[in-house]
């Protein structure tokens, strides 16, 4: 597509729930990044994948997050056990290997009550 | 380790006045520097970046920023503020030579009145 695309754009679900959110990169881009953002908190890394390599997981606040990403394309994070912290927006972008820039899709608004 | 610090978490100008919104960072290769604007229940969009060459880069909407190492700044500028220049601006920092890993400012949020 002609950009990064986030489902669903909203998502409200019961603490304790797990949930799905859903990237589809742009097609060709080899790197592909998850952040969250958080009211008042900024930008925060959670997870880094380029081409087949071994993704960065650096940034994942807990295990109860995790990511993959399938054929080096659409991306899943899944949050088990939601909790009413994980509350934010969570952010998809990619891009190709040496841009230094990447491409942000409208993100993810999850509320966990 | 790397980090960048947004100097004013608000600003606000009148429609005409120049815009300067600050951002230094820390870094112990040589830094890739950006800026990005967030309109409201909006993605992140790309204004523009230094990677390497010219310090003065111009980006979208009339916007500009200058890379001045000895200061470790790159503020972002422009002449004369719009009214649909209201948003949030992030600064931005990624490593030279490894993986680009984007570090963020926390953002400043920049209104502009007639």
């Amino acid at each position: 597509g002609a950009g990064v695309s986030q489902s669903p754009s909203n998502k409200v679900t019961e603490k304790g729930k797990d949930v799905e959110l859903r990237c589809d990169p742009i097609s060709g881009h080899t790197a592909l990044y998850w952040y969250r953002q958080s009211l008042g908190q900024g930008l925060e890394f959670l997870i880094y994948f380029q081409g087949n390599s071994a993704p960065d997981k650096s940034g994942l606040p807990s295990d109860r997050f995790s990511a993959e990403r399938t054929g080096g394309s659409v991306s899943t994070l899944t949050i088990q056990r939601t909790q009413q912290e994980d509350s934010a927006v969570y952010l998809c972008a990619s891009g190709l290997t040496g841009s230094y820039g990447y491409t942000f899709g409208s993100g993810t608004r999850l509320t966990v009550v | 380790a790397q980090s960048v610090t947004q100097l004013g978490s608000h600003v606000s100008v009148s429609e005409g006045a120049l815009v300067l919104l600050r951002c230094n960072y820390s870094s112990s290769v040589p830094p890739y520097l950006f800026w990005y604007v967030q309109y409201p229940n909006q993605g992140l969009q790309l204004l523009l970046k230094y990677t390497t060459g010219a310090t003065l880069v111009k980006g979208i909407n009339g916007f500009e920023a200058e890379f001045k190492k000895s200061e470790t700044s790159f503020h972002l500028t422009k002449p004369s503020a719009h009214m649909s220049d209201a948003a949030e601006y992030f600064c931005a920092v990624s490593f030279s030579g490894g993986y680009n890993k984007l570090i963020f400012g926390a953002g400043t949020r920049l209104a502009v009145h007639p």
